[in-house]
This record gives structure tokens, sequence and C-alpha cells, in this order.
């Protein structure tokens, strides 16, 4: 079974300071990767997701991460952080690349927090 | 953009009742899961469905548990009889392409039982 470690719980960071979230993944074959981020009574929205393309991938509301396989990590990134990203960000990781029913192992996730 | 929709946004329902939680997955998706978050935990999996059988359940899917697909629209778990640990919220998703395996959540159903 896959597990995935985001690192710390809570991060809090100034408006427009750089956003940092770690996530470490277990996996024996590459898998897919995916942060999704969790907005106060809302579902889960994906933000990004790795699928062996580029390593670094981009998506939703200027937010990056890279595929860095010798480290197993798949961090999330955001040069600037504005007062709206303030919210839960789930990483998680595939069950079996390539597998059409692959179930998904989140992270226990992480709360960020934005201050003035 | 389609969405995912779930009913009821929150189910409050006393130990041993059974409940019922409904979902509408995206309309050109094929797979489709149920997930749970209960407060301050994981996201878990507990199912996922594919072609009208459930494809793969986890630990957590036990008897109490069935899931259905009764007619071309809705996806619905069902929880025989409901114990005080099964307090969560409910998530369900749904899938269009296998080679992806992007998931596309819907708003969850919180349930408490009581």
């Amino acid at each position: 079974a896959q597990s995935v470690t985001q690192l710390g719980s809570h991060v809090s960071v100034s408006e427009g300071a750089l956003v940092l979230l770690r996530c470490n993944y277990s996996s024996s074959v590459p898998p897919y990767l995916f942060w999704y981020v969790q907005y106060p009574n809302q579902g889960l929205q994906l933000l990004l997701k790795y699928t062996s393309a580029a390593t670094l991938v981009k998506g939703i509301n200027g937010f990056e991460a890279e595929f860095k396989k010798s480290e197993t990590s798949f961090h999330l990134t955001k040069p600037s952080a504005h007062m709206s990203d303030a919210a839960e960000y789930f990483c998680a990781v595939s069950d079996d690349r390539g597998s059409t029913l692959g179930r998904l192992y989140f992270g226990r996730g992480t709360q960020l927090t934005v201050w003035p | 953009e389609p969405e995912v929709t779930q009913t009821p946004s929150h189910q409050v329902t006393q130990m041993g009742q059974e409940v019922i939680l409904r979902c509408v997955p995206i309309s050109n998706h094929l797979y489709f899961y149920w997930y749970r978050q209960i407060l301050g935990q994981k996201v878990e999996f507990l199912v996922s469905f594919y072609n009208n059988e459930i494809s793969e359940k986890s630990e957590i899917f036990d008897d109490q548990f069935s899931v259905e697909r009764p007619d071309g629209s809705n996806f619905t778990l069902k929880i025989r009889s409901t114990k005080l640990e099964d307090s969560a919220m409910y998530f369900c998703a749904s899938c269009g392409l296998a080679d992806s395996n992007e998931q596309f959540f819907g708003p969850g159903t919180r349930l408490t039982v009581l």
C-alpha cells in the first residue's frame, strides 16, 4: 500500500511570502501524484497533478509542484501567497499507475494560514 | 463546468439506523468512488465501482456498507446500521479517464451519528 506524509499540519505565511507545503510518498513504481485544496465547507478541488510528463507541474491559482523521484517528494509551492489561499491542502498518490481504478491515498493535510 | 453533486449536505441519524448518501457523478464518467474523512483525520478510501460492480474496497468497507448505481445518474452509499464511529464527512468522486486517474470530488455529506 502507498503512504503519503505531509510535514507540518499547519503552515502560516504572510501575504506575499513564499508558500511551501511538503509531501513525501512511498511507492515502488512511479505514481500519479496530486494536490487537492479544500476550502471551508467545500469539497476537494484538484490543484495539480503529476502523470509522468514534465517533473515541474503547474496548477491553478499560481501553484506548482516538482516531482523528485530521488527524494520521493512532490512539494507544493507558490511564489507569493494571497489571502484567498488560506485553506487545507492535501497531497495524494494513486494506488497503481496505469490502473483503471486506482484508489487515492491521502496525506493528513496541511492547513495554510495567510496573515495580512 | 460539470461537477459532482451530493445530497444531503448534512445528515443526522440515531445509532443503529440506516442511512443512504446520494451522489450524482459527472455524466460521462465511468468510475466512481466513496471516501470518508473523520474529523481531524486523513481522507480514507472506502470503495471503487465500475461497470456496475465493486472493483475494490478497503478494510473499512465491511458488511454494513453497500453501494449501488440504481439508475444512469445516481451512485449511493448505504450504511445499514450506523455506529457512532461512522460519523464523518463522506465524499463521492468520479473519474472519466482511466489513464489519468483524475478524480473529481463532490462537496461531501457530513454524517453525524448520535
